[in-house]
């Protein structure tokens, strides 16, 4: 039954050791989203894909990449990871766009540490 | 700009209420709220559009209030499972890059002692 999926649950990786984390849904949702929750924080959105239209946050730092194949997946790549990148990352889906009034499904996230 | 929530954190006992309130500057479009338990991802509880509306499902009910870009969210006889950390996400009126996208206030934590 689980609708949006992320994995690992649970990364860690070494400062500047690039790392990717995945996201897929079975919603056949238009939006996805990537956002990053430090501890004690709101979620922060990082970018947003309307189908494959991709948007960027403008304080989104460069070392954050993302892709999405298709619409049931969607990666984040860090490519140098720094100690200040340690956070929850979640996913988040939706049908619709900008004031339609639709809910964001989030994914139970990834913890990723950097050591 | 991120709205902003009070009270910062509310501890109750089982059976009473709580009012959590969000105060955004900017002309919203929209209001979500969330709670999200330690380590879990946030869950959907409502969205409130531009129109001044009240929703309400089971013992949790927000209204918006559009004129003054605020969103009060009213637990009622709370219960344990209540706990955890409330997000109000605004959206913006359309026009411009933010259209569409939610920035969530700081969160309000809600303790329920038995």
């Amino acid at each position: 039954d689980a609708m949006v999926i992320q994995n690992p649950r649970y990364q860690v990786t070494q400062f500047g050791k690039p790392v990717t984390l995945s996201c897929s849904q079975t919603l056949n949702h238009n939006v996805m989203y990537w956002y990053q929750q430090k501890s004690s924080q709101a979620p922060k959105l990082l970018f947003h894909y309307y189908d494959k239209d991709f948007n960027n946050e403008a304080d989104t730092p460069d070392n954050f990449q993302s892709r999405r194949p298709n619409t049931s997946f969607c990666f984040l790549d860090i490519r140098s990871p720094g100690l200040g990148d340690a956070a929850m990352y979640l996913c988040a889906t939706s049908r619709g766009w900008g004031g339609s009034g639709y809910e964001q499904y989030f994914g139970p996230g990834t913890r990723l540490t950097v050591t | 700009q991120q709205p902003v929530q009070s009270p910062q954190a509310v501890i109750l006992r089982e059976g009473e209420d709580a009012v959590i309130n969000c105060s955004s500057s900017k002309a919203l479009y929209s209001v979500h709220w969330y709670r999200q338990k330690h380590g879990e991802a946030p869950v959907f509880l409502m969205i409130l559009l531009k129109g001044g509306e009240q929703k309400g499902h089971d013992k949790i009910s927000a209204s918006f209030n559009e004129k003054k870009q605020q969103s009060s969210l009213y637990l009622t006889a709370s219960q344990l499972s209540y706990s955890g950390t409330y997000f109000c996400g605004t959206e913006k009126v359309a026009g411009g890059t933010s259209y569409g996208k939610l920035t969530f206030g700081q969160g309000t934590i809600l303790t329920v002692h038995p």
